[in-house]
């Protein structure tokens, strides 16, 4: 069964409101989460990692201040979209390493089942 | 850095076998392979560490060359279930964010 949750699976928006979705560790702590963006027919590009307990990691060129991130807990991490735009939409994909369970050595990532966001 | 896979995409008739190559230009700590359908999350399939070990999972293996920064995915005696986009994920020695190439698009056919 499904270890990470992300919810919701769909949303659609108008333009300049705030779309917040979250991601959560359905049997394990995650003190760290990734978040991916999709578009159409391309890869997964990770946005920022979130930190329980402390700031956001953002990668170079993504708007900390237009995706929020909040990771208040061990098991759930929050990306809130603010004053979306037609272009911020895409397929958002939360993932956790799953450090208790690791893989010769490693932590496989366990993705949420994405959130589709059009933004009209 | 995104990884580099090849090719961008392969249709294979049903029990053909097929390879994916994912090349970094950093060194790498580790190489993640997963598997995503259309509209879906992508699915972890393996790992592989340093040290050139190759991996299995049913008829799907990979190898892992650590100088040559390369990991190639093999697919034998493809099945129709297969069929989807193929992500290496890439870890270099500084943490555990995965950098992932471009994909590679795999039909199985009948």
């Amino acid at each position: 069964g499904a270890v990470v949750s992300q919810h919701p699976s769909r949303v659609i928006c108008k333009s300049g409101t705030s779309v917040k979705i979250e991601c959560r560790s359905l049997d394990f702590q995650a003190t760290t989460m990734f978040w991916y963006r999709q578009f159409p027919k391309q890869s997964l590009m990770l946005m920022a990692t979130s930190n329980e307990g402390s700031k956001a990691t953002y990668e170079q060129g993504v708007e900390k201040d237009k995706f929020l991130i909040n990771h208040a807990s061990l098991t759930l991490s929050t990306l809130t979209v603010t004053s979306a735009h037609p272009e911020d939409s895409s397929f958002y994909i939360c993932s956790a390493p799953r450090s208790d369970v690791p893989v010769f050595g490693d932590s496989p990532l366990h993705f949420g089942n994405g959130t589709r966001l059009t933004v009209t | 850095q995104q990884p580099v896979q090849s090719p961008q995409a392969v249709i294979l008739r049903e029990g053909e076998d097929a390879v994916i190559n994912c090349s970094s230009s950093k060194a790498l700590y580790s190489v993640h392979w997963y598997r995503q359908k259309h509209g879906e999350a992508p699915v972890f399939l393996m790992i592989l560490l340093k040290g050139g070990e190759q991996m299995r999972h049913e008829k799907i293996s990979a190898s892992f060359n650590e100088k040559k920064q390369q990991s190639s995915l093999y697919l034998t005696a493809s099945q129709l279930s297969y069929s989807g986009t193929y992500f290496c994920g890439t870890e270099g020695d500084s943490g555990y964010a995965l950098n992932f190439g471009k994909g590679t698009s795999l039909l199985v056919t009948p």
